[in-house]
C-alpha cells in the first residue's frame, strides 16, 4: 500500500519562474490538503478539495498561487512568478474524509527560489 | 500559530526518563490531534482526540484532552531514542475543516 508521494522532493529555481508541485494521495481518499511549513514552524493551511473541487482555498497567500485536482486524484500545486518568500517545504496530505479522520502526509516539496 | 501554542519549544531528555509536551489553545477544540516529524520526512500521525477528558495511549505515548477542550499534553514514558524529532498538535478549531497547528516541540533523547 503505497502512501502520499510527492514530487520533486527538492526544487530550485529563480524568482520569477513559474513552478509546479505534485501530490499523489493514497487511493480512494476523497479529501486532499496542500500545507506550508517554514523551518522552525508548524504547518501552514493552503487549501483542501473534496473529491475535484476546491472546499476551501482560503489560506492561499494570493492570486500567485493556484491548485487543482481534476480528476479527483492527483492534485498540482501552481505557483507563478516566484518570489524568495515562498521558499518553504511544501506538504500535501490526504484523508478519507474531512472530519475525524487522520490525515496522511506525503514526505513534502522543498523549494528553495533563489 | 498563536492561537495554539506549545511548550516546551524544545526539550533535552535522558534516555529512560519521563516527558510531557503541552498544546494550548484560548478556543475550544473540536479536535486535536498529535504528529511527530523526523527531519526530512512527512508528518507521522500518532493521536486523535476529540472528546473532553479524553485520554489515548499507543505503546509509550499517552495524550489527554483536559474537559474544557482547550489543552492537551503528551506524556511519553522512559523515553527511547526513537521517540527523537519534532512532535505538532494540530487543532480543528472553527469547524471549517482547517487544522491549525502549533509550532512543534523538539524532543531530543540524550543516550
Amino acid at each position: 500500500g503505497a502512501g502520499v508521494s510527492q514530487t520533486p522532493s527538492n526544487k530550485v529555481t529563480e524568482k520569477g519562474k513559474y513552478v509546479e508541485l505534485r501530490c499523489d494521495p493514497i487511493s480512494g481518499h476523497t479529501a486532499l490538503y496542500w500545507y506550508r511549513q517554514s523551518l522552525g514552524q508548524g504547518p501552514e493551511f493552503l487549501i483542501y478539495f473534496q473529491g475535484t473541487g476546491a472546499a476551501d482555498d482560503s489560506g492561499l497567500p494570493n492570486d500567485r498561487f493556484f491548485a487543482v485536482r481534476p480528476e479527483g486524484s492527483v492534485s498540482t500545486l501552481k505557483i507563478q512568478r516566484t518570489e524568495r518568500g515562498d521558499s518553504a517545504v511544501y506538504l500535501c496530505a490526504s484523508s478519507p474524509g474531512l472530519r475525524w479522520n487522520e490525515q496522511f502526509f506525503g514526505p513534502g516539496t522543498r523549494l528553495t527560489v533563489l | 500559530s498563536q492561537e495554539l501554542e506549545q511548550s516546551p519549544q524544545s526539550l533535552i531528555v535522558q534516555e529512560g526518563k519521563n516527558l510531557t509536551i503541552n498544546c494550548t489553545s484560548s478556543k475550544t477544540l473540536y479536535g486535536l490531534y498529535w504528529y511527530k516529524q523526523k527531519y526530512g520526512e512527512g508528518l507521522i500521525f500518532l493521536m486523535m482526540l476529540q472528546k473532553g477528558g479524553e485520554e489515548k495511549s499507543h505503546e509509550k505515548i499517552t495524550a489527554k484532552l483536559d474537559e474544557k477542550k482547550q489543552q492537551s499534553s503528551l506524556h511519553i514514558t522512559a523515553s527511547q531514542p526513537s521517540h527523537a524529532g519534532i512532535y505538532l498538535c494540530g487543532a480543528d478549531m472553527d469547524s471549517n475543516y482547517q487544522l491549525i497547528w502549533g509550532a512543534g516541540t523538539k524532543l531530543i533523547i540524550k543516550p
